[in-house]
């Protein structure tokens, strides 16, 4: 029974390419969370997927930022025309329902990606 | 705006000893609380929750207590084990607009625990 599964687990981009990370949820769950830590910082919502919807993309930077979680394969959060701010870790977490924040998402282990 | 917040960057305590981790929140609508645990390269893991009508939770050697009226919470560990060395993080959920269901979880910085044994 494996949890929610994020790779890669490290991404090193130049400044001005594109990076895709993907999420792929925990068995029967259908919706996904996309959260970024940046360094000596929390973790912070950047959007919330249901299969083939996005229901809430209010933390997502509004250029350069987009995901998806198509009907079939994992969440892609894609970042194009990296720059150095963009280096974070990016934890995806996922739920079999809406509404489960209160009894504690199941995170993966995050991609951290580095643009030089 | 830090809606959650946790001043202490780290603490370091002996093995054997209680650990207490506080965290404060400034936004009143916050309506359930979490502690997560993070090892360094790994995702956070949850470890207890309280819900805002309660001031206590307990399980195993992890108590948090919620003071609604100072907006505080607290994890205590006892006792404190090598094993629970790693970065807690305090974070809060809110009820949704309209009543809605809540899935946003806003997070503090984080504490390092340090356990010495």
């Amino acid at each position: 029974n494996a949890g929610v599964m994020q790779n890669p687990r490290h991404l090193v981009r130049r400044r001005g390419q594109e990076a895709r990370l993907r999420c792929s949820p925990m068995k029967g769950h259908s919706h996904v969370y996309w959260y970024r830590q940046l360094p000596e910082e929390g973790l912070k919502f950047m959007v919330y997927l249901q299969k083939e919807n996005i229901i809430d993309e209010s933390g997502m930077p509004k250029e350069r930022f987009s995901a998806e979680f198509p009907k079939e394969g994992p969440s892609i959060l894609r970042i194009q025309q990296v720059v150095r701010g963009d280096s974070a870790a990016y934890f995806c977490a996922s739920s079999p329902r809406v509404g489960t924040a209160n009894y504690g998402y199941t995170f993966g282990s995050g991609t951290r990606l580095t643009v030089v | 705006d830090q809606q959650v917040k946790q001043n202490s960057p780290s603490l370091s305590v002996q093995e054997g000893r209680i650990s207490i981790l506080n965290c404060d929140y400034t936004n009143s609508m916050f309506d359930y609380f979490l502690w997560y645990k993070k090892y360094p390269a790994e995702g956070p893991t949850f470890l207890i929750s309280i819900s805002s009508i309660k001031d206590k939770n307990e399980d195993g050697r992890f108590t948090v207590f919620l003071n609604k009226s100072a907006k505080h919470l607290s994890l205590h560990i006892v006792p404190s084990q090598p094993g629970d060395s790693a970065v807690y993080f305090c974070a809060a959920s809110a009820i949704g607009r309209g009543g809605g269901s809540n899935y946003k979880l806003t997070f503090g910085k984080g504490t390092l625990l340090t356990v010495n044994p």
